[in-house]
């Protein structure tokens, strides 16, 4: 079966524009992560998604970042005014409960953002 | 807040040569511990888990032991093959899946 999926894999943006970056989890995972890793860096944690609803948006580092999940499957990572400190590669991660015990994350590609 | 700390890469190694990369965490209950592998141009992929104290995960020939006591899980592989060149990433998770805290990272090569 297909794994999550991420689109686009490479976005170069300027600074001060609005960017989607797009996340396709597994079919039939109802948890959906976005994480971002910049370089020499382990991932860091943005936001979790239990169906619709944001869960836990903690890791969301200002207001110009905001995630959707309209439907409980796709989720869209919405990075507005862009700043060069953005650039990173920005991973999801999509687990099947998101219960606690009812197994790991799995991860797609990424998309590597840059800003000029 | 929690935390992971991993040894310095990137480790180079010949083949059939014995790994250890090393692991600790902080932590301000009983967390989960994983190690997650990235291959290169690929996505990240759980290689192993423990849950509880002295659990120990295992997959593909390596292996790490949950040390409560010392805050580790250091993983090790007897006889390293050049399909391992990757970087490893140690993680932790509070609530077993949720909210990860990753380590920085080792890159590790293994020439033939």
């Amino acid at each position: 079966g297909a794994g999550v999926s991420q689109t686009p894999s490479n976005k170069v943006t300027e600074k001060g524009k609005y960017v989607e970056l797009r996340c396709d989890p597994i079919s039939g995972h109802t948890a959906l992560y976005w994480y971002r890793q910049s370089l020499g860096q382990g991932p860091e944690f943005l936001i979790y998604f239990q169906g619709t609803g944001a869960a836990d948006d903690s890791g969301l580092p200002n207001d110009r970042f905001f995630a959707v999940r309209p439907e409980g499957s796709v989720s869209t990572l919405k990075i507005q005014r862009t700043e060069r400190g953005d650039s990173a590669v920005y991973l999801c991660a999509s687990s099947l409960t998101g219960v606690p015990g009812q197994g790991p994350q799995y991860f797609g590609p990424g998309t590597r953002l840059t800003v000029l | 807040g929690d935390s992971v700390t991993q040894m310095e890469g990137p480790v180079t190694l010949s083949e059939e040569a014995f790994l250890t990369i090393n692991c600790t965490y902080t932590a301000t209950g009983y967390p989960s511990l994983f190690w997650y592998v990235q291959y290169p141009g690929e996505g990240l992929q759980l290689l192993l888990k423990a849950t509880k104290a002295d659990d120990k995960g295992s997959n593909k020939g390596f292996e790490a032991t949950y040390r409560k006591e010392t805050t580790s899980f250091h993983l090790e592989k007897g006889s390293v093959q050049v399909s391992d060149s990757a970087v490893y990433f140690c993680a932790l998770s509070e609530n077993y899946g949720q909210n990860f805290v990753f380590g920085p990272g080792t890159r590790l090569s293994v020439l033939p």
